[in-house]
This record gives structure tokens, C-alpha cells and sequence, in this order.
């Protein structure tokens, strides 16, 4: 495989479930973010991971929480969501900060709180 | 005022049309400038990097004036494929992180 991959695509979940997004990347970078994308909205950045250390939270409720074991694997772990956290959710990744070629995105997972 | 703005649009032209998407950034100290394209339900694509004296790249051409903060995108001869929503983007600072706008929708009409 080649890119970055999300999964699930789509996610239904319940408010008081909990569930987890994973992205992963076959490109060697060093640098993994996601990404809120609401209806309206601009892409929203959630978190910043270079080297697996967190380098940035956005201010993200604790409802989300994200996990990074290694370079490329980056997780997004769910609980108790509201129903104003439906959006579609990218992962990226990119060589250190991005400069010079911008951030490769996964296909996104569009997740729907009931 | 808004980090990165762009007008929403839509611009609806007709195929064969030339067409210029404008952005404006808040942040002096941003160094690395970029467009997008999102096609819709999918995910951003990189276009191309913007650079100081400008660049081209086939049927696009890519502006920076960072005196007025201003960012541009010319699409000549436009294409049915080119319909998507463009999207500015910037690096906030040297080692910042990239801050989207909220795009610029474009519709080719044949």
C-alpha cells in the first residue's frame, strides 16, 4: 500500500459509544496531524505529531484523544461524542514540517454521531 | 480577521474560460504558501506550492505578494475536470502548521 490510508470510511456511532479512527503512512514521513472538516467550515486542526511526540492540541475537548505508537501509525480514539462532532475527520502526514511539498491527506473517515 | 480568507464563490464559467481565485492571509510571518483542490467527498490533493516570484505550472499560475499578503490562483482554459473547491493554504510561522481557508468553489460548465 502507498499513501496514507484511513479506516473506517464511515462510522455511525452512538453517544455513549466509543470507537477508534486509525491512519497510517507509507511514505516515510516523520510528521502525522489530524484534521476536523465540518460542513461550512474549514479544515480545523486537531493534533500534531512529529517523531510520535504530540507537538500541538488545538484546544480539542478530551471527548477526543489521540494516540501515536509510532511514525506511522496515528489513531484517533472517540468517547462519548455529541452530535456536533459529526464531521469528516483527515489524517496527514508530512517530511518534518511541510515546507516544501505540503501534507499528503488520507481519504478521511466521515463519522456521524446519534 | 480570519487567519487565511478566501471568497466562497461559487464561480460558475463556461469551458475554454479564464478564471482567478484571490487569498488573503493575517499572519506576517508566514513563510510557505500552497493551493489545494478538494473534489467533493473526497479529500484535499496538493496542487502546487506557491513561491515569491510567482510559478506556473501547465494552465495554472500561482501568485505571491507578500507586501499586501495576498495569495492568487489563474486557471487559463478552463477544463470540466478543473469543477472543485480550491483551497488557500498557508504555514502558520517557519515550522508552523499548514491553516486552510475555507476554499473557493469552482464550477466549469460546458
Amino acid at each position: 500500500e502507498t499513501g496514507v490510508t484511513q479506516t473506517p470510511r464511515h462510522l455511525v456511532m452512538g453517544m455513549t459509544n466509543k470507537k477508534s479512527l486509525k491512519c497510517e503512512q507509507h511514505l516515510g514521513h516523520n510528521a502525522m496531524y489530524w484534521y476536523k472538516q465540518s460542513a461550512k467550515k474549514p479544515l480545523e486542526l486537531m493534533f500534531v505529531y512529529n517523531f510520535k511526540e504530540q507537538t500541538e492540541n488545538n484546544s480539542v475537548p478530551s471527548r477526543f484523544s489521540p494516540e501515536c505508537p509510532n511514525s506511522s501509525h496515528l489513531f484517533l480514539h472517540l468517547h462519548t461524542l455529541q452530535p456536533e462532532d459529526s464531521a469528516l475527520y483527515l489524517c496527514a502526514s508530512s517530511q518534518g514540517a511541510g515546507r516544501l511539498d505540503g501534507y499528503t491527506f488520507g481519504s478521511g473517515t466521515r463519522l456521524t454521531v446519534v | 480577521r480570519k487567519e487565511v480568507e478566501q471568497d466562497p464563490g461559487p464561480f460558475n464559467v463556461p469551458e475554454g474560460a479564464t478564471v482567478a481565485f484571490n487569498c488573503t492571509y493575517s499572519n506576517s510571518a508566514s513563510q510557505s504558501f500552497f493551493w489545494y483542490r478538494q473534489d467533493c467527498r473526497k479529500e484535499p490533493k496538493l496542487l502546487m506550492s506557491v513561491y515569491s516570484s510567482g510559478n506556473e505550472d501547465g494552465r495554472f499560475t500561482a501568485q505571491l505578494n507578500r507586501a499586501s499578503q495576498y495569495i492568487s490562483l489563474l486557471i487559463r482554459d478552463s477544463k470540466l475536470s478543473d469543477s472543485a473547491t480550491y483551497l488557500c493554504v498557508v504555514m502558520r510561522g517557519s515550522q508552523g502548521n499548514l491553516i486552510f481557508g475555507k476554499g473557493t468553489k469552482l464550477s466549469v460548465k460546458p
